[in-house]
């Protein structure tokens, strides 16, 4: 069965670093989307992606973070200046009309 | 706006018992709701949707509107049901965006 597919699985960067996270969506879905989960907390819409455009965005995807589909496979999440506040695991996924699909996450670690 | 709540962050239960993890939700509309499940060292993924009204892995859930409830339950547990799982909701009609809830952590023991 097709996946989403994340990578790297873990990445550790410096304070104020920038950071891309990659993510190759299940080919036919419209829709993508990136979640964050801090440790010990709950799953977290950062923002949706359909027809190359932000379709909605949450209250944490502020000016730090940018996404963006380069060529017709990959979808990706740059942190533009990383805060330690910004460790946490990110979860891209990709829907059709039988829910999202998840990819594996990357576990960021800001130092 | 809407909301889940999932009431227990941890449930512990026997291998064979029945389990019940509880998921309620707010919100005005028509809603969607979904349990996701995530296995050790896994990616989450779907388990069930109500609309389906489908019964996966001895799961099922039913969607309670007078109670705004989709508890999800299985009659006897399996050791291979220790998980995370969390309940979702989606505006019907509206941007395709699940709200999570925290989740909860089923453990059996054998």
């Amino acid at each position: 069965e097709p996946e989403v597919t994340q990578t790297p699985s873990h990445q550790v960067t410096q304070m104020g670093q920038e950071v891309i996270l990659r993510c190759v969506p299940i080919s036919n879905h419209l829709y993508f989307y990136w979640y964050r989960q801090i440790l010990g907390q709950k799953v977290e819409f950062l923002v949706s992606f359909y027809n190359n455009e932000i379709s909605e965005k949450s209250e944490i995807f502020d000016d730090q973070f940018s996404v963006e589909r380069p060529d017709g496979s990959n979808f990706t999440l740059k942190i533009r200046s990383t805060k330690l506040e910004d460790s946490a695991m990110y979860f891209c996924a990709s829907t059709d009309s039988r829910g999202l699909f998840f990819g594996s996450g990357t576990q960021l670690s800001v130092l | 706006a809407q909301r889940v709540t999932q009431p227990e962050k941890l449930l512990s239960v026997f291998k064979g018992a029945p389990v019940e993890l509880k998921c309620n939700y707010s919100y005005s509309g028509s809603p969607e709701l979904f349990w996701y499940v995530q296995y050790s060292r896994q990616r989450l993924q779907l388990l069930l949707r109500h609309i389906s009204r489908e019964s996966i892995k001895g799961f099922t859930a039913d969607l309670n509107k007078g109670e705004t409830s989709f508890h999800l339950k299985k009659p006897f547990a399996q050791e291979e049901d220790s998980a995370m799982y969390y309940c979702a909701l989606t505006a019907s009609g509206g941007s395709y965006i699940p709200t999570f809830g925290r989740g909860t952590s089923l453990i059996v023991h054998p």
